[in-house]
């Protein structure tokens, strides 16, 4: 596995539900995130990990809980979620939170396609 | 607040270039990034170009900065059907490099 990769692809969840998105990189990066994609909306910015440690939390709701067990992995977990929370969930990853030196950019998963009934 | 703004939508015939067009606020921006987003996929960073340069070609793809009218294209040469996506063009400053400002995105329409 090259990039960044996200698992499910889909989900489709009742507001009851409890389930886990996962993300995973093969980057050797150090920071990742997840960002939110609604329909006709810019992306949101959800949760930064830089080295495992929290770098930011966007006023996000407590029913999204992640999780970085090591700087490879990031997990989304999420419960009693609204109809509202139905969006394509990005994680990404880049080399440092912020880049001494070069473009640092940010690499993108393919998504998890969320809807909440 | 930073902002970024695109056009919707563009339509362009197969072989013809398209340019997509993004303005921005931060006068502070150091990086500027155009993605391409294609159904049902993540965002694939296509190039970037730093606030000292001009002009950033690689290959089809032509990326052109107005640092003074803070105005970002991409020039897509020769469009071609697999063209058709959404574009994003995104900003981040010096003093968060993480913090992308992105855009809501150009749906390219690629006609044959």
């Amino acid at each position: 596995e090259t990039g960044v990769t996200q698992t499910p692809r889909h989900l489709v969840m009742g507001m009851t539900n409890k389930k886990s998105l996962k993300c995973e990189q093969h980057l050797g990066h150090n920071a990742m995130y997840w960002y939110k994609q609604s329909a006709k909306k810019p992306l949101e910015l959800m949760f930064v990990y830089s080295l495992e440690e929290r770098v930011e939390n966007n006023s996000v709701p407590s029913r999204f809980s992640p999780e970085c067990p090591n700087s490879s992995h990031l997990f989304l977990h999420l419960h009693t979620l609204q109809p509202e929370d139905s969006a394509l969930y990005l994680c990404a990853s880049s080399q440092e939170t912020h880049g001494t030196s070069g473009s640092n950019e940010q690499f993108f998963g393919p998504g998890t396609r969320l809807t909440v009934l | 607040g930073e902002d970024v703004e695109q056009s919707l939508f563009l339509s362009v015939r197969e072989g013809d270039s398209s340019v997509i067009n993004c303005t921005y606020t931060d006068s502070s921006s150091t990086y500027l990034y155009w993605y391409k987003q294609e159904p049902g996929a993540g965002l694939q960073l296509l190039t970037y170009i730093f606030s000292n340069m001009d002009m950033k070609q690689d290959q089809r793809l032509t990326a052109l900065l107005n640092k003074k009218d803070k105005h970002l294209s991409l020039r897509i040469a020769d469009t071609q059907t697999g063209d058709s996506a959404i574009y994003f063009c995104a900003e981040s400053s010096t003093s968060g490099t993480y913090k992308y400002i992105f855009g809501t995105g150009t749906r390219l329409k690629v006609l044959a």
